[in-house]
């Protein structure tokens, strides 16, 4: 069963306007959540994280929001630009068990930016 | 310039098998990882390391085994025991495997078995 589930498979934005990636969490003992993006046949590049401590981390054009009660998270890329199309990975951290730091992945986000 | 380096990019193996994937870092990390992602899929924990001599398996480690000789390696063998092997392996590596880090990832091997 997913723990980390990116319901999207593809989002289509036009350059210029807001790109909204989501990402929902079934195991409330995650406590930190990451961001990656990855283009094709590359490895995938650390993006943004954010801490359940809080509910918005902002790096430039990317931001993080956190609902901890939805166990939902949201990647908020502004403005969007055609450099941005790639696959965009939700990764959650948790202690639980024997994965303590152990990064659990949603299945990605296609995002294409057009001109 | 510090990274993860993994070979080949590309690899063939006929069907019964093994072959051996290369992961090397010199960024000092503790911690890596082996992943496999496969089309439409998330990446999926393989097998793990959080010390010199010591590894862990991960959600999906039937058909693998690790190594960790040394800090800077950590080779994956794909065996003839795994059923499904053609995919994309990605290595990483983080400082410790404590929580709030993150992982630098290699640029990952695709592994096709003809």
């Amino acid at each position: 069963d997913q723990q980390v589930k990116q319901n999207s498979p593809s989002l289509s934005v036009q350059e210029g306007r807001i790109s909204i990636l989501n990402c929902d969490y079934t195991n409330s003992m995650f406590d930190y959540f990451l961001w990656y993006k990855k283009y094709p046949a590359e490895g995938p590049t650390f993006l943004i994280s954010i801490s359940s401590i809080k509910d918005k981390n902002e790096d430039g054009r990317f931001t993080v929001f956190l609902n901890k009660s939805a166990k939902h998270l949201s990647l908020h890329i502004v403005p969007s630009q055609p450099g941005d199309s790639a696959v965009y990975f939700c990764a959650a951290v948790g202690d639980y068990g024997g994965s303590q730091g152990n990064l659990i992945f949603g299945k990605g986000t296609k995002l294409s930016v057009k001109p | 310039d510090g990274g993860i380096t993994q070979s080949p990019k590309y690899l063939f193996r006929k069907e019964g098998q093994n072959v051996t994937l290369s992961c090397e870092q010199n960024l000092n990390h503790d911690a890596m990882y082996w992943y496999r992602q496969d089309p439409g899929q998330g990446l999926r924990l393989i097998y793990y390391s959080q010390i010199v001599n010591d590894f862990q398996k991960g959600d999906i480690a039937e058909g693998y085994s690790v190594s960790r000789e040394k800090k800077e390696s950590f080779p994956l063998t794909v065996t003839s025991a795994q059923k499904n092997p053609t995919a994309f392996y990605l290595c990483a590596s983080s400082t410790d495997r404590r929580s709030y880090n993150e992982q630098f990832f290699g640029p990952g091997t695709r592994l096709t078995v003809l």
